[in-house]
């Protein structure tokens, strides 16, 4: 089967960039995705790009894909306390079928 | 637009017991995925339902299965619970035509089996 990998934690201060990084397996991935999960809550869907884009910026977000390396970071701008949540990046496989990283916690220091 | 919303939120049963647990997705949206959360095994996907039709299904026990109406709410049912089977469990939301579409996720039913 397929393998999302993701670091488990980082660690910012407040006002500095947050850079989380993912790694995929399957190659006829044809979207990815990051989703945002605060304490108790459900998945926020952040940002996703196509498989034949090499950047998507969104306002503080900007993901970047390296297909050949099957590789995936979200990186955030100006990070805030808000933005402490854990974070995790998906491969759509088939139909509507995600398979999940293992998530990133991201602590933000005021 | 009403988001994605998932009944009940908060449930307790006890191990041999059997649990439904309810979604409604985002008006218009024809997809409704379901997915387990637990800490140790992660997110896992359970099923997907398209117009009424399980269109692909996760490596679960038949214990674990699902439906969907034809106003595009779906339920899943977990028979004889297991404590292994406390999770959340969330279900997503899309529009459903082809792959790669927004899916949108509710905010969960949290089930302790004790």
């Amino acid at each position: 089967g397929e393998d999302v990998e993701q670091s488990l934690f980082l660690s910012v201060r407040e006002g500095d960039s947050s850079v989380i990084n993912c790694t995929y397996t399957d190659s006829s991935s044809t979207y990815l995705y990051w989703y945002k999960q605060e304490p108790g809550a459900g998945l926020q869907l952040l940002t996703y790009i196509f498989s034949n884009m090499d950047m998507k910026q969104d306002q503080r977000l900007t993901v970047l894909l390296n297909k050949k390396d099957k590789h995936l970071s979200l990186r955030i701008a100006d990070t805030q306390t808000g933005d402490s949540a854990i974070y995790f990046c998906a491969e759509n496989n088939a139909g509507n079928m995600l398979t999940f990283g293992g998530g990133t916690r991201l602590m933000v220091k005021p | 637009k009403a988001g994605v919303t998932q009944t009940p939120r908060y449930l307790i049963k006890t191990r041999g017991q059997q649990v439904t647990l309810s979604c409604s997705p985002i008006s218009g949206h024809r997809s409704v995925s379901w997915y387990q959360q637990t800490p140790g095994q992660g997110l896992q996907f359970l099923f997907e339902y398209f117009s009424e039709t399980q269109r692909n299904k996760g490596n679960f026990p038949g214990r674990f299965s699902g439906r969907q109406f034809s106003n595009s709410r779906s339920e899943m049912n977990v028979s004889t619970l297991e404590l292994g089977d406390s999770a959340l469990y969330l279900c997503a939301s899309s529009p459903g035509q082809g792959r790669g579409n927004e899916q949108f996720f509710g905010p969960g039913t949290r089930l302790t089996v004790l």
